[in-house]
C-alpha cells in the first residue's frame, strides 16, 4: 500500500510562479526523498530530509518536514516550463529501515510558459 | 560518472513466456532495488539486495517473480510465465550504503508489455 500521499494531485502554474506540493504519511520513518520523474523518463533523486531535520534547501528546492502532523512540502520558486513533471514523495520508514522506500502517487506538476 | 542502466528499456513478450530484466548498479553501489510502477502511479518495492544477499523479498507478488544478484553487483529480475497484469514500468535503484539515509538513484526502468 501506499503510505505517501500527495496533494494537490495536479497543479498548473504559470512561469515565474512558486509551486509547492504536500506529501502525507502514516507512519514513522527515518527519512523523506523527493523525486522527479519527467514524461517517459526516469526517477531524478531531487532531495533527501532526515528525520531529526526540518527544513532543506537546494538551488529553488526547499523542503520542510514535520513529523508531528507526519507531513512534508516541497516548494519550487520561481518556476520554469522544464521544471513540469510528476513529483513523488518517498518514505523510509523506521520499521523497515534503509530496505524500502514507499512513494506517494504524486503531483502532476504543469508550468506553462 | 555512469548512472544505473537497465537492459532492455522495452520488452514485448507473449502471455506464458518467461522474461529477465537486467540492473546495473552505480559502481561501488552496496544496495540494489527493483520496483514496479503502474503508470500514474508511484513506484511500489518488490524486493533488495545488500551485496549478493537478498534481504527482503515481502515485495514479490507471486513465486513465479525471483530476482538474483550473484556477485554483488549486476541483478536479474526473472518474471516465468508472464501474464497481462504483469505489465508496467520494472525500476532498478542503487544505493552507496546500507542504512536509513541512503539515498536511492533510480535506472531509466524497462517497460514490459505482455500481450
Amino acid at each position: 500500500s501506499q503510505q505517501g500521499e500527495e496533494d494537490p494531485q495536479a497543479l498548473s502554474i504559470q512561469e515565474g510562479e512558486n509551486a509547492t506540493m504536500n506529501c502525507s504519511y502514516k507512519t514513522s520513518i527515518n527519512n523523506l526523498q523527493w523525486y522527479r520523474q519527467n514524461s517517459g523518463r526516469g526517477l531524478v533523486h531531487l532531495i533527501l530530509i532526515r528525520s531529526n531535520e526540518r527544513e532543506k534547501h537546494s538551488g529553488r528546492l526547499r523542503v520542510t518536514l514535520d513529523t508531528s502532523k507526519k507531513s512534508s512540502s516541497l516548494l519550487i520558486t520561481a518556476s520554469r516550463a522544464a521544471d513540469t513533471a510528476s513529483y513523488f514523495c518517498a518514505t523510509d520508514a523506521e520499521e523497515t529501515s534503509g530496505s524500502r522506500l514507499t512513494f506517494g502517487e504524486g503531483t502532476q506538476l504543469t508550468v506553462n510558459p | 560518472g555512469a548512472g544505473v542502466s537497465q537492459s532492455p528499456r522495452y520488452k514485448v513478450t507473449k502471455r506464458g513466456q518467461d522474461v529477465a530484466l537486467r540492473c546495473d548498479p552505480i559502481s561501488g553501489h552496496v544496495s540494489l532495488y527493483w520496483y514496479r510502477q503502474a503508470l500514474g502511479q508511484g513506484p511500489e518495492f518488490l524486493t533488495y539486495f545488500n551485496y549478493e544477499a537478498q534481504q527482503d523479498k515481502s515485495g514479490l507478488p507471486n513465486d513465479r517473480f525471483s530476482a538474483e544478484r550473484p556477485e554483488g553487483s549486476i541483478s536479474t529480475l526473472t518474471i516465468q510465465r508472464t501474464e497481462q497484469r504483469d505489465s508496467a514500468m520494472y525500476r532498478c535503484a542503487s544505493s552507496l550504503v546500507m542504512g536509513p539515509w541512503n539515498e536511492q538513484f533510480f535506472g531509466p526502468g524497462t517497460r514490459l508489455t505482455v500481450l
